[in-house]
């Protein structure tokens, strides 16, 4: 039973550019959720998603930032004009319907560089 | 505003000893904690958690102490290993829906010393 699948694991964009962070979660979890982790700090969450649903974007930055989860194909987590700021960690995770704290599982994570 | 508070950045710990990392919170609302332990280039892994209905766990060499009162919760490894080497993350949520809307600590770098 394969994992969560990140890809890419990284990524270097310029100023300006878009960055697209793809995340699969394991076979038969409906639930993904996106967390960032700036250097020298924990993780913090982004986001929340069913299929087809954002059900918390609270952690979510206003601008440039937004996720999916379509109903085919992983779900997507987007940074338009990506400024240094950006550079950091994303891990992805996902659970099964009405997971509790250990049935969270993380992805290896996606290495954003902002050049 | 840091809702989970693990103080130590860094503890070293011999082989075979105890070892006992630390994690605070102010979030009264949050009612599930867990603990992840961490690989540099890696994803946390989940490692034991710990309802707010109890004050105890344990899963091998790893037990969670939880204290409601003093917003304290407490990780022990018994006996530690080299293996154990990591960055360890205290966690927090607000349970029903939110299960998985976690807040993290900053994290602590353990180093056992064969």
């Amino acid at each position: 039973n394969a994992g969560v699948m990140q890809n890419p694991r990284h990524l270097v964009r310029r100023r300006g550019q878009e960055a697209r962070l793809r995340c699969s979660p394991m076979k038969g979890h409906s639930h993904v959720y996106w967390y960032r982790q700036l250097p020298e700090e924990g993780l913090k969450f982004m986001v929340y998603l069913q299929k087809e649903n954002i059900i918390d974007e609270s952690g979510m930055p206003k601008e440039r930032f937004s996720a999916e989860f379509p109903k085919e194909g992983p779900s997507i987590l987007r940074i338009q004009q990506v400024v240094r700021g950006d550079s950091a960690a994303y891990f992805c995770a996902s659970s099964p319907q009405g997971a509790r704290g250990n049935t969270i599982y993380f992805g290896e994570g996606s290495w954003l560089t902002v050049v | 505003d840091q809702q989970v508070k693990q103080n130590s950045p860094s503890l070293s710990v011999q082989e075979g000893r105890i070892s006992i990392l630390n994690c605070d919170y102010t979030n009264s609302m949050f009612d599930y904690f867990l603990w992840y332990k961490k690989y540099p280039a890696e994803g946390p892994t989940f490692l034991i958690s710990i309802s707010s209905i109890k004050d105890k766990n344990e899963d091998g060499r790893f037990t969670v102490f939880l204290n409601k009162s003093a917003k304290h919760l407490s990780l022990h490894i018994v006996p530690s290993q080299p293996g154990d080497s990591a960055v360890y993350f205290c966690a927090a949520s607000e349970g029903g829906t939110s299960y998985g809307k976690l807040t993290f600590g900053q994290g602590t770098i353990l180093t056992v010393h064969p």
